[in-house]
C-alpha cells in the first residue's frame, strides 16, 4: 500500500532563506508524487508532481523538488523564503490503478519570519 | 475557465442530522474526488466519481454517500451526523486521462456537528 510521510509537521524559516519540506515516500508500484499548498481557508494547489522522465521538478512560486529513487524521497525546495510562502504543505502519493485517489502526507506548516 | 466551485461554504448542523453538500467540478472534467480534512487524522479520501460511477471508496462508514450526476456535478451525503463529523469536506476535478493528472480543489465546504 501507497503511503507518504512528512518529517516535520511545523517548520520556520527566516526571509530569504532556504526552504526543505521533507518527504518520504512508500509505494508499491512506481510512484507518482505531488506536493500542494494550502492557503488559510482554502482548498490545495498543485505546486509540482513527478510522474516519470527527469527526477528534478520545477513547479510554480519558484519550487522545485526531487525524486530519489534510492532514498524514497521527494523532498521540496525553495532557494529563497518569501513571506507570501507561510502556508501549508502536502506531500501525497498516487494510489495507482485506474484512479485518481491521493495519499497525503500530514502535513507541513511553513512559517516565514521577517 | 471557472474553478471548483463547492456549496455551500459553510454548514452548521446539529447531531443525527444529515447533510448534502454540492461540487461542480470544472468545465470538461469527469472525475470527482471528495476528501475530508481535520487537524486530527488530515486529508483523508472518501469516494471518486468518474462518468457517474463509484470507481473508488475510502474507508468510511456507510453514513457517507455520495453520487455524480450526467453534467459531473456530484453530491456527498452525510447521514446521522456525529460530533466527529466536523471537518473541511473538499472536492477535486480532473479530467482524467491517467492518474498522474493534476486534481483542481475547490475550497472546501467547513461543516461543525454541535
Amino acid at each position: 500500500a501507497q503511503s507518504v510521510t512528512q518529517l516535520g509537521s511545523h517548520v520556520s524559516v527566516s526571509e530569504g532563506a532556504l526552504v526543505l519540506l521533507r518527504c518520504n515516500y512508500s509505494s508499491s508500484v512506481p510512484p507518482y508524487l505531488f506536493w500542494y499548498v494550502q492557503y488559510p481557508n482554502q482548498g490545495l494547489q498543485l505546486l509540482l508532481k513527478y510522474t516519470t522522465g527527469a527526477t528534478l521538478v520545477k513547479g510554480i512560486n519558484g519550487f522545485e523538488a526531487e525524486f530519489k529513487k534510492s532514498e524514497t524521497s521527494f523532498h521540496l525546495t525553495k532557494p529563497s523564503a518569501h513571506m507570501s510562502d507561510a502556508a501549508e504543505y502536502f506531500c501525497a502519493v498516487s494510489d495507482g490503478g485506474a484512479t485518481n485517489k491521493l495519499i497525503f502526507g500530514t502535513g507541513t506548516l511553513l512559517a516565514v519570519q521577517p | 475557465k471557472a474553478g471548483v466551485t463547492q456549496t455551500p461554504r459553510y454548514l452548521i448542523k446539529t447531531r443525527g442530522q444529515q447533510v448534502t453538500l454540492s461540487c461542480s467540478p470544472i468545465s470538461g472534467h469527469r472525475s470527482v474526488s471528495w476528501y475530508q480534512q481535520t487537524p486530527g487524522q488530515g486529508l483523508q479520501f472518501l469516494f471518486e466519481y468518474f462518468s457517474e460511477t463509484q470507481r473508488n471508496k475510502g474507508n468510511f462508514p456507510g453514513r457517507f454517500s455520495g453520487r455524480q450526476f450526467s453534467n459531473s456535478r456530484s453530491e456527498m451525503n452525510v447521514s446521522t451526523l456525529e460530533l466527529g463529523d466536523s471537518a473541511l469536506y473538499l472536492c477535486a476535478s480532473s479530467s482524467w486521462t491517467g492518474y498522474s493528472d493534476e486534481q483542481f480543489f475547490g475550497p472546501g465546504t467547513r461543516l461543525t456537528v454541535l
